[in-house]
């Protein structure tokens, strides 16, 4: 299987704060990397598919990078619903995730 | 409106078998390849397994942990996805989420908590 490794896996932050959080393939996936926001008690939520496509309805503040096994995600302008944890996942072969890294409140 | 409701969750002893449901609405489930993912209190998103749409084969994958025990169904006819989880242990127990797959996962369910607990 294809793994996936975040980071950090905890990073402190304060509103309006620019935030990378990187991912690493062990292979290489082309652009097949997504990745996901979620709050406690809910689904993901999709906001970055094929490396660097915004989801329809997503802040552009958000925006996603990389090819092969190196891959980022940036927030520009770190807003206050955006403290959550946030989901790497391959999908170029079996579907994995990476660890998760969660935002929080410096 | 894309819409998936996950049912079927519940406390089950261990060794025991459970069959969660996803009825979808909103798209063109026959189409669809459909998945589980599962997520263990306090602890990151892992993938269970993946059902291509009929006209891709409609084949199933299963990750590791689960792979024998566990099987992914879908009834187009209902817009339905099952996942059949039998021999449940406690590493089991999480909620289980049914999802689209397309370009990653864009629509999600709720989830049902499974609880594997003597």
């Amino acid at each position: 299987d294809i793994q996936v490794t975040q980071s950090p896996s905890t990073l402190s932050a304060s509103v309006g704060d620019r935030v990378t959080i990187t991912c690493r393939a062990s292979q290489s996936i082309s652009d097949w990397l997504a990745w996901y926001q979620q709050k406690p008690g809910k689904a993901p939520k999709l906001l970055i598919y094929k490396a660097s496509s915004l989801e329809s309805g997503v802040p552009s503040r958000f925006s996603g990078s990389g090819f092969g096994t190196e891959f980022t995600l940036t927030i520009s302008s770190l807003q206050p619903d955006d403290f959550a944890t946030y989901y790497c996942q391959q999908y170029y072969g079996f579907w994995t995730f990476g660890q998760g890294t969660k935002v929080e409140i410096k | 409106e894309v819409q998936l409701v996950e049912s079927g969750g519940g406390l089950v002893k261990p060794g025991g078998p459970l069959r969660l449901s996803c009825i979808t609405s909103g798209f063109s489930f026959n189409k669809a390849w459909m998945s589980w993912v599962r997520q263990a209190p306090g602890k990151g998103l892992e993938g269970v397994g993946r059902i291509k749409s009929k006209a891709d084969g409609g084949t199933t994958d299963y990750a590791a942990p689960v792979k024998g025990r566990f099987t992914i169904s879908r009834d187009d006819s209902k817009n339905t996805l099952y996942l059949q989880m039998d021999s449940l242990n406690t590493e089991d127990t999480a909620v289980y989420y049914c999802a689209t797959a397309t370009r990653g996962f864009p629509d999600w369910g709720q989830g049902t908590l499974v609880t594997v607990s003597s």
